[in-house]
């Protein structure tokens, strides 16, 4: 089936440093993906959409220039938290639905394993 | 503003048992989904419902929808262990795929 990878799965920085996560479809083009954070025993919030050769458009309460977004390919989009700290701690989760025919159902959208991000 | 409202947010059953969570969402949705999620991972694609009636089956799993009354049910017959976790339930905003997400219902189930 269709598979979302992401990488880091876990990554440990010092505050004040900047983090990249990719987010990558294997089997199928996604000309839009979406960033989810999650806190400890929270649920899932949206931060951002990512589009494939246009800029992000983020939710609400969200910061543009802090969590910064590269769509680069129809394959791969990207996460920079900007001057991380430990507030920013959290587990990362992408999602993407995909194009064409590799659907295996109805409005399938596949998420990635997620990456933990803790900031010291 | 599209809320979700899961309840409830614990549930702690005894294996063999029956139950019943439920899904409220406020504002019209063309799609709700049903997640599941073990501790540390990400989400397992459950059920996606589209329709007013729709119900889907998947072992001791069963999702309907009442898009009237803007309510989903997740209910678990005979349940065992292995269906310990946290699930979501997720609705679509105003025929986009983004979705807005229930706070969790964190299942335990008993031997």
């Amino acid at each position: 089936g269709a598979v979302v990878s992401q990488h880091p799965s876990r990554v440990i920085c010092k505050s004040g440093t900047s983090v990249k996560i990719e987010c990558r479809s294997l089997d199928f083009q996604a000309t839009t993906m979406f960033w989810y954070r999650q806190f400890p025993k929270q649920s899932l919030m949206l931060m951002a959409t990512s589009n494939e050769g246009s800029k992000a458009t983020y939710e609400q309460g969200v910061e543009k220039d802090k969590f910064l977004i590269n769509h680069a390919s129809l394959t791969l989009s990207t996460l920079t938290v900007t001057s991380a700290h430990p507030e920013d701690s959290s587990f990362y989760i992408c999602s993407a639905p995909p194009q064409g025919r590799v659907r295996e159902g109805p409005d399938t959208q596949y998420f990635g394993p997620g990456t933990r991000l803790t900031v010291l | 503003e599209l809320k979700v409202e899961q309840n409830p947010l614990f549930l702690s059953m005894q294996e063999g048992k029956n139950y019943t969570i439920y899904c409220n969402y406020s504002t019209t949705s063309d799609r709700l989904y049903w997640y599941r999620q073990d501790p540390g991972k990400s989400l397992e694609s459950l059920f996606v419902l589209l329709s007013n009636g729709a119900v889907k089956q998947e072992g001791r799993l069963m999702a309907s929808l009442d898009t009237k009354a803007r309510l989903s049910t997740l209910h678990i017959t005979a349940a065992v262990h292995d269906l310990s976790a946290t699930y979501f339930c997720a609705v679509s905003q105003g025929g986009s795929e983004k979705l807005v997400f229930g706070k969790g219902t964190k299942l335990t189930v008993n031997p």
